[in-house]
């Protein structure tokens, strides 16, 4: 079974700009989740998608922003870029909601905002 | 609110030597723990998870941890490091009511000397 992908792996935006990055999860994974990791803050919670709806969601500006389609494959898109968005952004699926349920985690997108 | 903490940031072991790397977390319930491992321009890989049962935990790799909830703990051990074991290691805690939502400590990093 493949695993999670995320496209595209590396990205290069400057300030200003707006990026939208794409998540498959595994097959038959309904929930698919966003992180963003850097070096400063660690990894965070931007928020979860099940069956097309937003269920659960961090604390970031409203310029985050996400969406599920209906075959469970989650873009998350960020407008306005700013120089601190610079980071890896990790995208994971699991079957459904319950908080027991192993999450799998992609490769990541690199984004680097100039 | 959980918070996980984990107070190293960084150990160096040599290899064939035990490790226990800490892990403390702060959640009103019974929390659901997790420990995920992070190699260099790779996504994340779960050792192992807990959420009821039996608090010591075995995972993959070789890796196991202890649930202690007298210490708020989930502290991770393996007896004999190999030096693929070096990468930097993240516990996690989720909650029964916010989905998949994890929050994560800072990481430790695990340096494996010859």
């Amino acid at each position: 079974k493949a695993g999670v992908t995320q496209t595209p792996r590396y990205l290069i935006k400057t300030r200003g700009q707006q990026v939208t990055l794409s998540c498959s999860p595994i097959s038959g994974h309904r929930s698919v989740s966003w992180y963003q990791q850097t070096p400063g803050q660690g990894l965070q919670f931007l928020f979860e998608y099940f069956s097309e709806t937003q269920r659960n969601k961090g604390n970031f500006p409203g310029r985050f922003s996400g969406r599920q389609f209906s075959n469970s494959r989650s873009e998350m898109n960020v407008s306005t870029l700013e120089l601190g968005d610079s980071a890896l952004y990790l995208c994971a699926s699991s079957l459904g909601l319950q908080p027991q349920e192993t999450q799998y985690f992609g490769p990541g997108t690199r984004l680097l905002v100039l | 609110a959980q918070s996980v903490t984990q107070p190293d940031i960084h150990i160096t072991v040599s290899e064939g030597a035990s490790l226990e790397l800490r892990c403390n977390y702060s959640y009103g319930a019974t929390p659901y723990l997790f420990w995920y491992v992070q190699s260099p321009g790779q996504g994340l890989q779960l050792l192992l998870k807990y959420f009821s049962g039996d608090t010591l935990v075995q995972g993959i790799k070789g890796f196991e941890a202890e649930f202690k909830r007298s210490q708020s703990s989930f502290n991770l051990r393996k007896p004999s490091v190999h030096w693929s074991d070096a990468a930097e290691y993240f516990c996690a805690v989720g909650a029964y009511n916010q989905g998949g939502k994890l929050i994560f400590g800072q990481g430790t990093e695990l340096s494996v000397k010859p």
